[in-house]
């Protein structure tokens, strides 16, 4: 079946620019998660969404960084005014229980 | 500090060897705990995991891992590896009762190499 798939799957940006990312999670699996992989800290949590709430936004890194989810489906990780540091790949995961199946990522450059 | 260690970033093996990639955590209560394998270029896919029961766990693609609670240890194996296998993989666990989802924290990865 389809997994999780994400978009797009490069984005290169202007620092100072908003971008989104979007994130389609396997059908019918309540939770949904973010994360981010950069070369200086590895894999890190952003935020996790049960249905279209999020009891865990601990991992946003700053008041730049925003999520969504509608219709306890699809999500968007916003960045506003980015910023070099923000490059990284954000990786969304999806899950019906205890386990989490990844997408692709999104591979963000921000010049 | 709760922590998830990875204690080699680089493994090189010949084609047919045996394989192991360590993994400690240091939690108060044994985590739930995961191997992931990333290719270049691609997401994350779940090799195995552990929540309880049966210490050594079969995953896919011919892996397995034991879990060690006396050593704080969840290592994972191959008896022969394969060229397609070269990849970094991680560790990750959840702590359990967290009650925050299941949000994993994840070792630093280990990048293996196969020699043909």
């Amino acid at each position: 079946g389809a997994g999780v798939s994400q978009s797009p799957s490069n984005k290169v940006t202007e620092k100072g620019k908003d971008v989104e990312l979007r994130c389609d999670p396997i059908s019918g699996h309540t939770a949904l998660y973010w994360y981010r992989q950069s070369l200086g800290q590895g894999l890190e949590f952003l935020i996790y969404f049960q249905g279209n709430s999020a009891p865990d936004k601990s991992g946003l890194p700053s008041d730049r960084f925003s999520a969504e989810r509608t219709g306890g489906s699809v999500s968007t990780l916003t960045i506003q005014r980015t910023q070099q540091e923000d490059s990284a790949v954000y990786l969304c995961a999806s899950s019906p229980s205890d386990t989490q199946y990844f997408g692709p990522g999104t591979r963000l450059t921000v010049l | 500090a709760q922590s998830v260690t990875q204690p080699d970033i680089h493994i090189t093996v010949s084609e047919g060897a045996s394989l192991e990639l360590r993994c400690n955590y240091s939690y108060g209560a044994t985590p739930y705990l995961f191997w992931y394998v990333q290719s270049p270029g691609q997401g994350l896919q779940l090799l195995l995991k552990y929540f309880s029961g049966d210490t050594l766990v079969q995953g896919i693609k011919g892996f397995e891992a034991e879990f060690k609670r006396s050593q704080s240890s969840f290592n994972l194996r191959k008896p022969s590896v394969h060229w397609s296998d070269a990849a970094e993989y991680f560790c990750a666990v959840v702590p359990i009762l967290t009650g925050g989802g299941n949000k994993l924290t994840f070792g630093t990865g280990t990048q293996l190499k196969v020699e043909l």
